[in-house]
């Protein structure tokens, strides 16, 4: 079974400054992880995953995630944050049986 | 080309009554799977659908949620009798059957029902 556990269901940051948003999960099979973000009426949306290989993983808007196995973590990092990086962030786990199990979400407040 | 479509994208019904959600694909995805968020918590796998079959049905709550894919297109899901704890927001998500990158779903909007 897989379980995903995110850190602070609110985290709010100045624009400019360092997006951390944390993930702890669980699984009985080699994991893979994934990062879901929602803007504001959309649906979800693939941000970054990690499969095999390279365990710090790049994705789109200048977002990366590092995969630590040591301590079951997949935390989310964005150097500078802009406003447009306000939104719903997911981070997933799939296991053996290809469905994915989310946590239950990271609000990013980025303020002026 | 159209991303995933889901139908009512807000549905407000009484303790009681019937309600039937629409998940319209990409066109092309074998695979669909229907995801559930209640109050804020984390999003819930509900089934998925290889074509028109049901490939996993694990995570339906009860009997009252009936999912369909005739044609192996859109999907219908249907709460009926709706209860008060089917309140949430229902996300429908499509992916090609083959090469498919793990994890890649496509998301809809999701339908918000509300049932008071």
């Amino acid at each position: 079974a897989q379980s995903v556990t995110q850190l602070g269901s609110h985290v709010s940051v100045s624009e400019g400054a360092l997006v951390l948003l944390r993930c702890n999960y669980s699984s009985s099979v080699p994991p893979y992880l994934f990062w879901y973000v929602q803007y504001p009426n959309q649906g979800l949306q693939l941000l970054l995953k990690y499969t095999t290989g390279a365990t710090l993983v790049k994705g789109i808007n200048g977002f990366e995630a590092e995969f630590k196995k040591s301590e079951t973590s997949f935390h989310l990092t964005k150097p500078s944050a802009h406003m447009s990086d306000a939104a719903e962030y997911f981070c997933a786990v799939e296991g053996s049986a290809r469905q994915l199990t989310f946590g239950s979400g990271t609000q990013l407040t980025v303020l002026p | 080309e159209a991303g995933v479509t889901q139908f009512p994208s807000h549905s407000v019904i009484e303790k009681g009554q019937t309600v039937t959600l629409r998940c319209d694909p990409i066109s092309g995805h074998d695979n669909l799977y229907w995801y559930r968020r209640v109050m804020g918590k984390e999003i819930k796998f509900l089934l998925h659908f290889v074509k028109e079959s049901k490939q996993d049905e694990s995570g339906m709550p009860n009997n009252r949620f009936l999912a369909e894919r005739t044609g192996g297109t859109y999907s219908t899901l249907k709460v009926q009798p709706a209860e008060l704890e089917d309140s949430g927001v229902y996300f429908c998500a499509s992916s090609p059957l083959s090469g498919r990158a793990l994890g890649e779903l496509f998301f809809g909007e999701g339908s918000r029902l509300t049932v008071l």
